[in-house]
């Protein structure tokens, strides 16, 4: 098993390009989550999905759009770029009974660094 | 606002010290897990405590969860460069939706 894998590892954007980070999973969890890491805040919930077609906020949404057509796959949209969101994405994956996700570790890929000049 | 602190954020230590890391929760957690982040990687799952006052060990590493389970320890003894790197707790708060908040992170550098 290839476990989470994240596209493209390094990325540099101009402020107001747009693009997408990709994320996959091959052990058929239901629930998968994007997070920003930035110096000194740990790590910040964007946006997850508890299965496919079902997506939600976290705590940093705003910029970032997401959407599930297939349990595999949970892509991060950026709009449109702004140095804020400079930053090292996570995409994590886990098990979600419906005891609830959080009970369960959660898998994360090797992330992306994203730098927006 | 950030609902889970870690204190410290930084320690150096020589190898061979002990380590302890803090996580503290404005409000009552359901769970605590702890993850480690090597330099340069991603967070790897330790452990997970559930139960109010519960203490687990993973050789070197002691895994305490509070009474009021709104604080938990991590203790390394005999520190080893191996143990490098930043250290999260996160936890299942028990307002809202079931989402895992995670503490700060304690970055931990060990000297030879």
């Amino acid at each position: 098993n290839a476990g989470v894998t994240q596209t493209p590892k390094f990325q540099v954007l101009k402020t107001g390009q747009s693009m997408t980070l990709q994320c996959a999973q091959d052990m058929n969890h239901e629930y998968m989550s994007w997070y920003r890491q930035d110096p000194g805040m740990g790590l910040r919930l964007i946006h997850y999905s508890v299965g496919a077609g079902i997506t939600d906020q976290g705590e940093v949404p705003n910029g970032y759009n997401v959407s599930r057509s297939t349990t595999e796959d949970f892509p991060l949209r950026l709009l449109s770029a702004a140095p804020s969101q400079t930053s090292v994405y996570f995409c994590a994956s886990s098990y979600a009974p419906s005891t609830g996700f959080s009970y369960y570790e959660q898998y994360f890929g090797p992330g992306t660094r994203l730098t927006v000049t | 606002g950030q609902q889970v602190m870690q204190i410290p954020q930084y320690q150096h230590v020589q190898e061979g010290e002990d380590f302890t890391t803090y996580c503290n929760s404005s409000t009552t957690l359901s769970n605590i897990q702890w993850y480690k982040q090597r330099p340069g990687g991603h967070p790897v799952f330790l452990i997970q405590l559930v139960k109010s006052g519960e203490v687990k060990k993973q050789k070197r590493l002691t895994f305490q969860f509070g009474e009021a389970k709104k604080n938990s320890s991590l203790h390394i003894t005999a520190t080893q460069t191996t143990d490098v790197g930043t250290y999260f707790c996160a936890g299942r708060v028990n307002t809202g939706f079931q989402k895992l908040v995670f503490g700060t992170g304690t970055r931990l550098l060990v000297s030879p």
